[in-house]
């Protein structure tokens, strides 16, 4: 069955360091895999998608993403922090086949001044 | 993100109510989606319509009841609610289909007292 793993359950940085959020899937091809940011009260927005490729990837905000098939990973990153960043990030995973998405449990980041 | 609009944005319901929560996407998409935020739990698949398939989430309780009518309209019929049924509920949509993204809406915040 597919899973998505985000180990990290809660990340404080302080503004203007850099940002790494890990992300791990499990499926046994490649998958489609997307990083999605909620605001308090707000839906999920995307920020940006892997489908095929380059496996470096870019996205809204200043944040991007590396597909590393050996290690199943599907990091995101942003080389420097702002406040505005403050937001529960989720990775997700969709199979080849089908319509369904699967997200990991998200990681809250907090950003300190 | 306009693209997915639900409404009410807030509902607060007695568990002998009966209410429905709505969704609309301007998106041309032809895959609807209801998604169950709870606080410090994963996000919950509750429904899926799609042109290739109807999936739902046999834990889901047969209080929350979904139509879909349409490809661009998705209710979530709500009757005899639980304390613990409050939560953020989201609607989404995407193309169907392989290598699609899905789109959220803003969420329903519903209260059952």
């Amino acid at each position: 069955a597919q899973s998505v793993t985000q180990p990290d359950i809660h990340i404080t940085v302080s503004e203007g360091a850099s940002l790494e959020l890990r992300c791990n899937y499990s499926y046994g091809a490649t998958p489609y895999l997307f990083w999605y940011v909620q605001s308090p009260g707000q839906g999920l927005q995307l920020l940006l998608k892997y489908f095929s490729g380059d496996t470096l990837v870019q996205g809204i905000k200043g944040f991007e993403a590396e597909f590393k098939r050996s290690q199943s990973s599907f990091n995101l990153r942003k080389p420097s922090v702002h406040w505005s960043d403050a937001a529960e990030y989720f990775c997700a995973v969709k199979t080849n086949t089908g319509n369904q998405f699967y997200f990991g449990t998200g990681t809250s980041l907090t950003v300190i001044p | 993100e306009t693209g997915v609009t639900q409404t009410p944005r807030h509902l607060v319901m007695g568990m002998t109510n009966k209410k429905s929560l709505k969704c609309e996407q301007h998106l041309g998409h032809n895959a609807m989606y209801w998604y169950k935020q709870s606080a410090k739990k994963p996000l919950e698949l509750m429904f899926v319509y799609s042109l290739e398939e109807r999936v739902e989430n046999n834990s889901v309780p047969s209080r929350f009841s979904p139509e879909c009518p349409n490809s661009s309209h998705l209710f979530l019929h709500l009757h005899t609610l639980q304390p613990e049924d409050s939560a953020l509920y989201l609607c989404a949509s995407s193309e169907g289909g392989s290598g699609n993204t899905i789109y959220f809406g803003e969420g329903s915040w519903l209260t059952v007292v």
